[in-house]
């Protein structure tokens, strides 16, 4: 059973600073890692979806790397804006579902 | 821009009720996905189709959830009877391809059981 954890669980930034956070998993078979956006009231909208160790994806201001091999995703965030309010979610697709981490809640202060 | 719908946004129920919430996927797309969420938790795949088959149930509490596609479009997902333990935000997903695919989230239902 894959376990895919994220830190930190939460976040509270200036407007302006850069951040980043961390989801871990077993470093072992998996189709894709996906990162989600998810602001309050919303659809979950999906950021990147990376497949091979060393990639990366940038989308503005936001980018995320993959490392396969030792078991982690990071994501970067450059001069978070109050708009970047929201809980990110990693997950591992395991061929079908989606196998997510318990998010990471970012607030970001004006 | 094509959307996943979800009705209703909010439910909100005493136990031992029966409540039912309903899903209609972007157009095209075969694979449908229920997930639920608990509070401070990931979501967690409750049931997935591939048209009008399920797919993966082994996390639907079958004693008190089914979950239908009857036309391998909409699917409703029911709760009977709602537990306490059931208060969760229930997400509804669909992806045009089984496995990588991306998968495209409704806003969900977000249920209280009191």
């Amino acid at each position: 059973i894959l376990n895919v954890e994220q830190s930190p669980q939460s976040l509270h930034v200036q407007e302006g600073d850069s951040t980043n956070f961390t989801c871990s998993f077993p470093s072992s078979n998996f189709y894709a890692l996906h990162w989600y956006r998810w602001e309050t009231a919303k659809s979950p909208e999906a950021l990147f979806v990376m497949t091979l160790n060393g990639d990366e994806k940038k989308k503005g201001r936001i980018s995320a790397t993959l490392n396969t091999k030792e078991g982690y995703s990071y994501l970067y965030i450059k001069g978070s804006q109050p708009e970047d309010s929201a809980t990110y979610l990693c997950a591992l697709s395991d061929g079908g579902k989606l196998i997510f981490g318990q998010g990471t809640e970012l607030s970001v202060k004006p | 821009e094509a959307e996943v719908a979800q009705s209703p946004r909010y439910k909100i129920t005493e136990k031992s009720q029966a409540v039912a919430f309903w899903c209609d996927p972007i157009s095209g797309h075969a694979t449908l996905y229920w997930y639920r969420q608990i509070l401070g938790q990931g979501p967690e795949l409750l049931v997935q189709f591939q048209d009008e088959s399920v797919v993966d149930d082994s996390q639907l509490p079958k004693d008190r959830f089914s979950a239908e596609r009857l036309k391998g479009v909409d699917s409703t997902l029911k709760i009977q009877p709602a537990e306490l333990g059931d208060s969760a935000m229930y997400l509804c997903a669909s992806s045009s391809r089984q496995g990588v695919g991306e998968q495209f989230f409704g806003p969900g239902t977000r249920l209280t059981v009191l």
